[in-house]
């Protein structure tokens, strides 16, 4: 089955750009879409992006200005960038893959552990 | 607001109770609604899609049910690993929300 595992800085200066990639184990990259969620401490999962290797991106409204994901398929990699972060995008940052219904890209069935990113001076 | 909305918010029950969870979608989303659980430091996992079916490994003392706006999540007789906080999940359009969650604690 398909393990993900992100990686990237535990620790952003605000202001700065918080840069996370996730690698997938199976080399499945090409086939699914791939998707990025946060969840603040203590509080519910935000949805922020998804992506698959033939589509155009898809952002969520409210972090669409500051966000970019990508997908390297020669590395079985996806990424995330968010720029001009703040305190409040402290989270844990997950990476997960999407389950298809018909053609439309609607669950997660498949995620990384995890990794908190803070953003502090 | 596109969010849909879980309650309770938490859920006090002992071992071997049947815990029932409801989640209101922000829209009728017909049958495409998903739970996950998720335990302290773990990633959530996902439990049932499609309003009423199991993911892979999951037992069977978990179903779900509704269709439209209103669905539930029911876990037949709590087991000591059910202890979790569970989030339900909707797609609006491209954009995916989840609920604010139900804790479900030990009575």
């Amino acid at each position: 089955q398909v393990q993900l595992q992100e990686s990237g800085p535990g620790l952003v200066k605000p202001s700065e750009t918080l840069s996370l990639t996730c690698t997938v184990s199976d080399g499945s990259i090409s086939n699914h879409y791939w998707s990025w969620i946060r969840q603040p401490p203590g509080k519910t999962l935000e949805w922020i992006a998804y992506i698959s290797y033939s589509g155009g991106p898809k952002y969520n409204p409210s972090l669409k200005s500051r966000v970019t994901i990508s997908v390297d398929a020669s590395k079985s990699q996806f990424s995330l960038k968010l720029t001009s972060v703040t305190a409040a995008d402290t989270a844990v940052y997950y990476c997960a893959k999407l389950m298809v219904r018909g053609v439309t890209p609607w669950y997660f069935d498949y995620w990384g552990q995890g990794t908190l990113v803070t953003v502090s001076s | 607001e596109i969010v849909p909305t879980q309650s309770p918010a938490t859920l006090s029950l002992s071992p071997g109770e049947r815990a029932t969870l409801s989640c209101r979608a922000s829209q009728s989303v017909s049958t495409y609604l998903a739970w996950y659980q998720q335990k302290p430091g773990q990633a959530p996992r996902l439990l049932i899609y499609d309003a009423s079916i199991r993911a892979t490994g999951i037992p069977a003392r978990f179903s779900g049910s509704g269709s439209g706006t209103d669905f539930t999540l029911t876990i037949s007789s709590l087991e000591p690993e059910d202890f979790a906080v569970y989030y339900c999940q909707q797609r609006s359009n491209w954009l995916l929300t989840f609920g604010g969650g139900t804790k479900v604690e030990i009575k």
